[in-house]
């Protein structure tokens, strides 16, 4: 089955303690992306990368590291997390080609006290 | 800045009437525009999309239009079903084609 996989679903964790998560696709997909949700606020990306080794900032990317070392694997690291981190968040990938509809995972919610 | 719309936060249709959702965008680069379906504790689904070189494009009960000269596009659910019940994004495609630019979403509730 096709899909995007997050992990963890659920995470509580405390200001400063750095934490990851993960993010797998099996669509073979060059694209992906981090995207944050927050009342009243929509979907924003965080980072986005265009293929392996290839990664760039996206309209809230500050407090937010990522990497692509392997084509199937988009890990969101947050170094030092902070309250204002607290969302949720939904990895997405989708094919070549900027028209093809992106693909989410399940989403993550975050809680940073 | 907000590039793209909804200014309606939620919407209640009755089974088997026409669902009408909203959406304006600021941008006249834009060029393609999708919509998204979300459900509580899941991540958005793809429902429809269309490129603004057209004004309509029908997928089964679900149909969306586009008014270039106005910047605004509409999603029609006819018959609209409980199971449409669920949060609607409106998102077009940055003009890099590296990001979707989202709306903050309409919920739909459709009664039976």
């Amino acid at each position: 089955e096709a899909q995007v996989t997050q992990n963890p679903r659920y995470l509580i964790t405390v200001t400063g303690k750095k934490l990851t998560v993960t993010c797998s696709q099996n669509m073979n997909h060059e694209y992906m992306s981090w995207y944050r949700q927050d009342p009243g606020l929509g979907l924003r990306q965080i980072y986005y990368s265009m293929n392996v080794e290839v990664t760039d900032k996206g309209d809230v990317p500050e407090g937010y590291k990522v990497s692509r070392k392997e084509k199937r694997n988009f890990p969101l690291i947050l170094e030092s997390p902070s309250p204002n981190q607290t969302s949720l968040y939904f990895c997405a990938s989708r094919g070549q080609g900027a028209f093809y509809e992106q693909y989410f995972g399940p989403g993550t919610r975050l809680t940073v006290t | 800045d907000q590039q793209v719309k909804q200014n309606s936060p939620s919407l209640s249709v009755q089974e088997g009437r026409i669902s009408i959702l909203n959406c304006d965008y600021t941008n006249s680069m834009f060029d393609y525009f999708l919509w998204y379906k979300k459900y509580p504790a899941e991540g958005p689904t793809f429902l429809i999309s269309i490129s603004s070189i057209k004004d309509k494009n029908e997928d089964g009960r679900f149909t969306v239009f586009l008014n270039k000269s106005a910047k605004h596009l509409s999603l029609h659910i006819v018959p609209s079903q409980p199971g449409d019940s669920a949060v609607y994004f409106c998102a077009a495609i940055n003009q890099a084609g590296t990001a979707l630019i989202f709306g903050k979403g309409t919920t739909l509730s459709v009664s039976s």
